[in-house]
């Protein structure tokens, strides 16, 4: 079946600009998770959602970072006013939840590059 | 101090070698742990949870040691195709959001 899907795959913008990031779960799957990983450094918790609501949005790095997820399906990432810190790779993951620990399913991330 | 902390490596080592990875976590409440596999540039995959009686699967055994609060990982026979970073991972009790907990990872290269 159809896995986590993200785009657009890379992202050049120049610093100040807006960006939007698109994550598509896998089917059925009500949680998603937003982490990002830079260059050499481990993957950092954005922000999960349950359904459409935001119970831990503890990892976003700034006001600037903002999510939103409808139908309990597709989920956007926005960094509005990009700096160059921002440049990484933007994972998206889904998972079941089960009440226990989820088995999370990664896109293929989104890689951002600010100049 | 990081959550969660692994030696980076690289660690370089023959086709056919034994090779160990270890894990430590700070949080002493921590619940589950696991370890996932990162090929380069691509998204990271489950490899294997651990379990605190200690678990194999294939070439690949997983321990768990509370008391001192580290996570191995050993890989017999080792493949080229094992080359990879492998990231350990853990899931805090306090997580009621399925948050995980991403270590830097280990990369592994595997040489002919």
């Amino acid at each position: 079946g159809a896995g986590v899907s993200q785009s657009p795959s890379n992202k050049v913008t120049e610093k100040g600009k807006d960006v939007e990031l698109r994550c598509d779960p896998i089917s059925g799957h009500t949680a998603l998770y937003w982490y990002r990983q830079s260059l050499g450094q481990g993957l950092e918790f954005l922000i999960y959602f349950q359904g459409n609501s935001a119970p831990d949005k503890s990892g976003l790095p700034s006001d600037r970072f903002s999510a939103e997820r409808t139908g309990g399906s597709v989920s956007t990432l926005t960094i509005q006013r990009t700096q160059q810190e921002d440049s990484a790779v933007y994972l998206c993951a889904s998972s079941f939840v089960t009440g226990g620990p989820p088995e999370q399913f990664f896109g293929p991330g989104t890689r951002l590059t600010v100049l | 101090r990081k959550e969660v902390e692994q030696d980076p490596g690289p660690f370089n080592v023959p086709e056919g070698a034994t090779v160990a990875f270890n894990c430590t976590y700070s949080n002493s409440a921590s619940q589950s742990f696991f370890w996932y596999r990162q090929d380069c540039r691509k998204e990271p995959k489950l490899l294997m949870s651990v379990y605190s009686s200690g678990n194999e699967d294939g070439r690949f055994t997983a321990q768990l040691n509370r008391a001192s609060q580290y996570i191995s990982l050993l890989i017999r026979d080792s493949k080229l195709s094992d080359s990879a970073t492998y990231l350990c991972v853990v899931w805090p009790l306090s997580s009621n959001t399925g948050k995980l907990i991403f270590g830097q990872g280990t990369t592994l290269q595997v040489k002919p």
